[in-house]
């Protein structure tokens, strides 16, 4: 998506070991997010940030923690990943009308 | 607590059979409420913002329209290309978040 770029797009990992997905926007919006994507849940907010070094938790918080060091990046970090943390991860950026997500991240985790 | 219910979680129409979607919210001070389109392997795309009740917009075969409780996806004469998972979301006075439904995934048969 333009503006909004997420890497890796797919990552598998082991149980135990740290995990961080990057999410990079090019728009200079001051609010970003990250959700999490599964089947019957729908998209449900992890963290989210609102502006460099501010951030707060979402709704399904546990087992995560953001940072957000300039307005361009804000990264998500799984400090001990779990299988229940099989997951798409987007993130999002908000301006204007509308919030851009981007292409996603899926992780697994083994 | 804000929530977003959207039905039928699925639904299969034929080419040119047109139909709804619905999606029941409560919030605390509807700040919008966005329709977005997400085919398989892709994040969310942005299609429309509802601001207030009674506003409607168009795009395209889609109309989306909105009262106090609900909003509704009107598909008029589909084709096979409409298919895809169709997301609603809100956003209430209390934040910048958006809280997702679940999506309902539409296939449009030739």
């Amino acid at each position: 998506d333009a503006g909004i770029t997420q890497s890796p797009r797919h990552k598998v990992t082991e149980t135990g070991t740290p995990v961080t997905l990057r999410c990079h926007q090019t728009e200079n919006h001051r609010y970003m997010y990250w959700y999490r994507q599964d089947p019957g849940h729908g998209l449900r907010l992890i963290h989210y940030s609102y502006g460099v070094k501010d951030t707060d938790k979402g709704e399904v918080s546990d087992g995560y923690s953001v940072s957000r060091s300039k307005t361009e990046d804000f990264l998500l970090t799984l400090e001990s990943a779990t299988s229940s943390q099989t997951s798409v991860y987007f993130c999002a950026i908000s301006g204007g009308d509308g919030y851009t997500f981007g292409s996603g991240t899926r992780l697994t985790v083994v | 607590e804000d929530q977003v219910t959207q039905s039928p979680e699925a639904l299969r129409l034929q080419e040119g059979e047109s139909s709804s979607l619905n999606c029941s919210y409560t919030v605390s001070g509807l700040r919008g409420l966005f329709w977005y389109r997400q085919d398989p392997g892709k994040g969310p795309e942005f299609l429309f913002t509802l601001y207030s009740a009674g506003e409607e917009k168009e795009k395209e075969r889609l109309k989306a329209t909105l009262t106090k409780k609900e909003s509704f996806l009107h598909i008029t004469a589909p084709k096979p290309e409409d298919s895809a998972t169709y997301l609603c979301a809100v956003r209430g006075d209390s934040s910048y978040k958006l809280i997702f439904g679940s999506g309902t995934r539409l296939l449009v048969r030739p």
